[in-house]
């Protein structure tokens, strides 16, 4: 049982790149997340996911997309990085209403 | 709008004595509210869950109340340990809605 899975666990972007980051999970969890966490902050939600084809915006979703075509997976896509997105990125996954498992983060740097 | 506030100051406390931390927040009608611990370069691991009918819970070391009228959780880590240094994070949550957490609060034992 693997869990949440993500990847890269880092990544260097020029600015004006586009990327996509990888969640995957194992658990059959209806309900997934997207989070930035900058130094010495908590978690702000980027989007998130109460199930296959539905998405929603959180609390800092510009400059970001996701989608939601299966239960397993919820890619995080940046369309044109910028400086501003540089950032450790983690992606969560809740099943009901029980604990929540994170993926092992993204370090993202954007030059 | 909703906000989750817990204390920005590290909490520096001697090993053997207990941490108090507090969550409180605003503008949500929680069905429950969980409690994570991260680590440096880590994504946050879950502790403990507790509901909106439940005052307290325990495990082992650790121990949360939940105050639904005074919208504040109190989160106490009892005969603390240098291995408890950490940042703890808080998450109150409604059934069915987005997950989101307090700023978190940054606590050193010190031997």
């Amino acid at each position: 049982n693997a869990g949440v899975t993500q990847t890269p666990k880092f990544q260097v972007l020029k600015t004006g790149q586009s990327m996509t980051l990888q969640c995957a999970q194992d658990m059959n969890h209806e309900y997934m997340s997207w989070y930035r966490q900058d130094p010495g902050m908590g978690l702000r939600l980027i989007h998130y996911s109460v199930g296959a084809g539905i998405t929603d915006q959180g609390e800092v979703p510009n400059g970001y997309n996701v989608s939601r075509s299966t239960t397993e997976d919820f890619p995080l896509r940046l369309l044109s990085a910028a400086p501003s997105q540089t950032s450790v990125y983690f992606c969560a996954s809740l099943g009901g209403n029980t604990e929540a498992f994170f993926g092992q983060g993204t370090r993202l740097t954007v030059v | 709008s909703q906000k989750i506030e817990q204390n920005s100051e590290a909490l520096n406390i001697q090993e053997g004595k207990t941490a108090t931390l507090t969550c409180n927040y605003t503008n949500y009608s929680p069905a429950y509210l969980q409690w994570y611990r991260q680590d440096p370069g880590r994504g946050p691991v879950f502790l403990l869950l507790i509901r909106e009918n439940e005052k307290e819970k325990r495990k082992e070391r650790l121990k949360v109340t939940f105050d639904t009228t005074l919208k504040q959780s109190l989160f106490h880590i009892t005969a603390s340990q240098p291995a408890d240094s950490a940042t703890y994070l808080c998450a109150p949550k409604a059934a069915g809605n987005k997950l989101t957490f307090g700023g978190g609060t940054r606590v050193l034992v010190k031997p």
